[in-house]
């Protein structure tokens, strides 16, 4: 079993709509959980990041994590077709007294105009 | 703020050369920088982790005498990629843990590595 697991798509949406990004994780120890978009030949950039159960808003996006489930989602409400990119789940590992994070394969998300 | 950058953006080289990256937290001091390698449509995979002021933890299978990590500063860490060889090419990118515990690593824009 992966540590980080997410679909890798192409998770296609229409302009304005709700796109909904999956991801599930191994380690019920861990703590932190961020989501980061890749545009295709750039690096990673943060979106989001959630510490606790529930929902966090910013902006158009909502994480939602659920420690019993070990699972965390992204939100992108009335998506753009600027916000079609490869997003990244990471989840934080501790390692001999430091943390790192672990990555996911990424989703890609396609909004079509 | 959280500003990390990188540099070179792209290298090409011949094959033997040795290639040095920095990454550098602007406005931010950074305990613990991560340097990363990414394959056309594969994830990140960590190479290391690096600490200011003492020897940088590599994980499993990554060589570290072939990629020597320098973290002399809080605000600078160097990778340096010896001997390189086509097989080396690659998008390395670093991060640099912005605080404490569980806060968020941001990204430098990444080196694109092209061995000849």
């Amino acid at each position: 079993q992966k540590e980080v697991e997410q679909n890798s798509g192409p998770l296609s949406v229409p302009e304005g709509a709700i796109a909904s990004l999956n991801c599930t994780y191994s380690d019920r120890g861990s703590q932190s959980f961020f989501w980061y978009r890749q545009y295709s030949g750039k690096s990673p950039e943060l979106i989001m990041f959630i510490y606790s159960n529930g929902d966090k808003e910013d902006g158009r996006f909502t994480a939602q994590l659920n420690k019993a489930s070990q699972y965390v989602s992204l939100l992108i409400r009335d998506s753009q077709p600027s916000d079609s990119a490869t997003y990244l789940c990471a989840v934080n590992k501790w390692s001999t007294g430091f943390q790192k994070l672990v990555f996911g394969t990424g989703t890609r998300l396609l909004v079509s105009p | 703020g959280a500003v990390v950058s990188q540099h070179p953006s792209w290298v090409i080289c011949k094959s033997g050369t040795s290639v040095k990256i920095e990454c550098r937290s602007l406005d931010f001091q950074a305990t613990t920088m991560f340097w990363y390698r990414q394959f056309p449509k594969q994830s990140l995979m960590l190479m290391a982790t690096s600490n200011e002021g003492s020897k940088a933890t590599y994980e499993q299978g990554v060589e570290k005498d072939k990629f020597l990590i320098n973290h002399a500063s809080l605000t600078l860490s160097t990778l340096t990629v010896t001997s390189a060889h086509p097989e080396d090419s690659s998008f390395y990118i670093c991060s640099a843990e912005q605080g404490p515990r569980n806060q968020p690593q941001h990204f430098g824009d990444g080196t694109r590595l092209s061995i000849l």
